[in-house]
C-alpha cells in the first residue's frame, strides 16, 4: 500500500507571494493533518481534516488555511508569504474516526523556502 | 494543557552499547503515547504506541518503551544500538478529549561506532 505522499518536495518562494501544497493519504485513511516543523519551534500543529471537515485548528494566522476533498485529498495554502513560513511542511494521515488511539503516518514532507 | 517533554536535545551512544530517549508528560486524562523518529530530509515514521495494557511496548527496529504511570514516563530504549539508529526522535501524546497530537521537542540521538 503506497503511503503518504506529498507535492511539491522543494518550493522557492518570495515574500508575498502565495503558496499551495498538496497531500494525498493512504488509501483507505480519512483524515489528514498538517503540521509546520522548523529548527526553533519544532512541530506545530496547523490543522486536521476529516470527512472534509475542519476538526481541530492550531494557533497559526489566518494566512494559514486547507481543505479537504471527498477522496481525502488535502490542500493548504498559505497567502502573503513571510520569512519565517520557511519551513519542512509535513502532512500526515489516519485510518478511523479520529480516534485518539490512530496512528498518524506521515508524508515526507515539503521544504518551503522564503527569499 | 497537554504536553510532552523531551529533556535531552541530545543523547550520545557507542555502538551496540542500550541507549534509552527520555520522555515525560503532562495531560488531563488517559494518556496515548507514541513514538516516532526522523531521518535528516524525511517526515516521521511511526515506531511504537502505548494505549492501555502492558506498560511494555514493542516496535519497530528492535525499540521498546516503558509506560510508567506513576513517574508519567514513556522513555524509548533499544539493548544494543545501532550506527544507522542515528535520527531525531520524537515523542507525541493524546487524549481522548483532546484529539490533537502534542509533540516534543526532538532528540537527535547519535550513535558513534
Amino acid at each position: 500500500k503506497a503511503g503518504v505522499t506529498q507535492t511539491p518536495r522543494y518550493l522557492i518562494k518570495t515574500r508575498g507571494q502565495q503558496v499551495t501544497l498538496s497531500c494525498s493519504p493512504i488509501s483507505g485513511h480519512r483524515s489528514v493533518s498538517w503540521y509546520q516543523q522548523t529548527p526553533g519551534q519544532g512541530l506545530q500543529f496547523l490543522f486536521e481534516y476529516f470527512s472534509e471537515t475542519q476538526r481541530n485548528k492550531g494557533n497559526f494566522p489566518g494566512r494559514f488555511s486547507g481543505r479537504q476533498f471527498s477522496n481525502s485529498r488535502s490542500e493548504m495554502n498559505v497567502s502573503t508569504l513571510e520569512l519565517g513560513d520557511s519551513a519542512l511542511y509535513l502532512c500526515a494521515s489516519s485510518l478511523a474516526e479520529g480516534a485518539s488511539t490512530d496512528t498518524q503516518y506521515f508524508g515526507p514532507g515539503t521544504r518551503l523556502t522564503v527569499l | 494543557a497537554q504536553s510532552v517533554a523531551q529533556p535531552e536535545d541530545q543523547v550520545n551512544v557507542a555502538e551496540g552499547n542500550p541507549l534509552t530517549v527520555k520522555c515525560t508528560y503532562s495531560v488531563s486524562g488517559n494518556p496515548y503515547l507514541f513514538w516516532y523518529v526522523q531521518y535528516p530530509n524525511r517526515g516521521l515514521q511511526f515506531l511504537l504506541k502505548y494505549i492501555t495494557g502492558d506498560n511494555l511496548v514493542k516496535g519497530s527496529y528492535g525499540f521498546e518503551a516503558e509506560f510508567n504511570k506513576s513517574q508519567t514516563s514513556f522513555h524509548l530504549k533499544k539493548p544494543s544500538a545501532l550506527v544507522s539508529d542515528s535520527a531525531l526522535y520524537f515523542c507525541a501524546v493524546r487524549t481522548y478529549n483532546f484529539n490533537k497530537f502534542y509533540f516534543g521537542s526532538g532528540t537527535k540521538l547519535n550513535v558513534k561506532p
